[in-house]
């Protein structure tokens, strides 16, 4: 256990529908990152958020969006889903807004659009 | 922008010494990291280079040559276990001051019996 929850593990959808993603940092960490991972791609990333605000914006689809709640954790919205948004999607935490000593992944949650 | 080329695959033998490569390019270069993905599960940070050299940890080893864009990944004494995907990472400037990692396609590591 990394010590970073994403929930649901497994999701299944049909086109056209809205699904929420969502994570819970390591105990501590202050930054969120989010990745999508396509079949035999790299890890894209998304959307940084440090502290409750937005950090840092990557590859993006404006049918995307997240947030940072005050807790800390945060939460990936994915809408009007298309069949190509299928992959895999993780969530990696850090303790500040910046690391060299790289990011703690979770397990990532699996995403099927049908 | 920032790109980086690895090998789709690699193989060996158990007991083994194996080598992956990673050349990048990239405008801003700020460390090269390394992660491993077993099957669907979730990538593990391995190592980190921001200077030229080498990083040892255990019977993995990261070299990194700024000036040649180029680094590699040494893994030693090769067990079964070590079959997965192994990632190179770009620390580059992305929008608002934060330091990115921009992952490569990844390489598919087989080690045989």
């Amino acid at each position: 256990d990394s010590g970073v929850t994403q929930t649901p593990k497994h999701l299944i959808t049909a086109t056209g529908q809205r699904v929420t993603l969502r994570c819970s940092p390591r105990s501590g960490d202050l930054s969120v990152y989010w990745y999508q991972q396509s079949l035999d791609q790299g890890l894209q990333f998304l959307i940084q958020y440090y502290n409750g605000e937005e950090r840092a914006k990557g590859n993006i689809l404006e049918r995307f969006s997240a947030q940072q709640f005050p807790d800390l954790h945060s939460e990936l919205n994915l809408s009007s889903l298309e069949l190509g948004d299928s992959a895999l999607y993780f969530c990696a935490s850090s303790p500040a807004g910046d690391t060299n000593y790289g990011y703690t992944f979770g397990s990532g949650t699996r995403l099927t659009v049908v | 922008g920032q790109s980086l080329e690895q090998p789709s695959e690699v193989t060996a033998v158990e007991g083994a010494i194996v080598q992956i490569n990673c050349t990048y390019q990239t405008s801003g270069f700020y460390g090269l990291s390394w992660y491993q993905q077993h099957d669907g599960g979730a990538p593990t940070f391995l190592s980190y280079n921001a200077l030229d050299g080498l990083e040892e940890t255990g019977r993995f080893s990261s070299f990194l040559s700024r000036s040649d864009s180029y680094g590699y990944l040494l893994l030693q004494e090769l067990q079964m276990k070590d079959s997965a995907s192994y990632f190179c990472a770009v620390r580059g400037e992305v929008s608002g001051g934060s330091y990115i990692p921009t992952f490569g396609r990844g390489t598919s590591l087989i080690v045989h019996p």
